[in-house]
């Protein structure tokens, strides 16, 4: 198994669907990430989560919400979406001290 | 905060050939990490090559080196005998010592294209 897993890989949606994307990691790390990568733009931190416990809400707006139930899985919850949210969602994890911070493949989401 | 600057949008190097792609930083902090990572059209962000700012010599990784100059700021990625399995986006990524508002959550370039011709 890869050490970061995504899902779904692709992802379309309406403005008025509710969905989530589930990231998992097997590598016994503490800290997991959800990065937006647009087109053209670099890569934007959005929610950091360090134990289980939020630390980092970088202004996203509230129609993304975060979960992480346990140090091995990480929700993205998505409702009321815009056209311009439309982009690659990646994960990541991390442990203290680590030298790389470890992605997954990512969600390509379309907001219709 | 930190700022991460890669210059060139795209690349063409020819196959066997070397290239080295430009990233050049900005950072109050004294100590941090410098990171590579490529994203092929697949989209997963793969890990090339790290350097500690206290590092005393350039880190290298296979066919990947990195070009340390820390009194210019800059964190060259050097790729040796291109391949064609190559082409794909190249990031420059850093991070601070552990942070208690962001963990270890990287600063990332805009990335550069890379292109490997036959």
């Amino acid at each position: 198994e890869t050490g970061v897993t995504q899902t779904p890989r692709h992802l379309v949606m309406g403005m008025t669907n509710k969905k989530s994307l589930k990231c998992e990691q097997h590598l016994g790390h503490n800290a997991m990430y959800w990065y937006k990568q647009s087109a053209k733009k670099p890569l934007e931190l959005m929610f950091v989560y360090s134990l289980e416990e939020r630390v980092e809400n970088n202004s996203v707006p509230s129609r993304f919400s975060p979960e992480c139930p346990n140090s091995s899985h990480l929700f993205l919850h998505l409702h009321t979406l815009q056209p311009e949210d439309s982009a690659l969602y990646l994960c990541a994890s991390s442990q203290d001290r680590a030298t790389e911070a470890f992605f997954g493949q990512g969600t390509r989401l379309t907001v219709v | 905060a930190q700022k991460i600057t890669q210059t060139q949008p795209g690349m063409f190097v020819q196959e066997k050939e070397a290239v080295t792609l430009d990233c050049t930083y900005d950072t109050s902090d004294p100590s941090y990490g410098l990171f590579w990572y490529k994203q092929p059209s697949s989209g997963e962000m793969i890990f090339l090559i790290y350097q500690g700012s206290y590092d005393q010599q350039n880190a290298t990784e296979g066919r990947y080196s990195l070009n340390f100059q820390k009194a210019r700021k800059s964190a060259n990625l050097v790729i040796s005998a291109s391949q064609l399995g190559d082409s794909a986006m190249y990031f420059c990524a850093m991070s601070p010592n552990y942070n208690s508002n962001s963990g270890y959550a990287l600063n990332f370039g805009k990335g550069t294209s890379l292109l490997v011709t036959p």
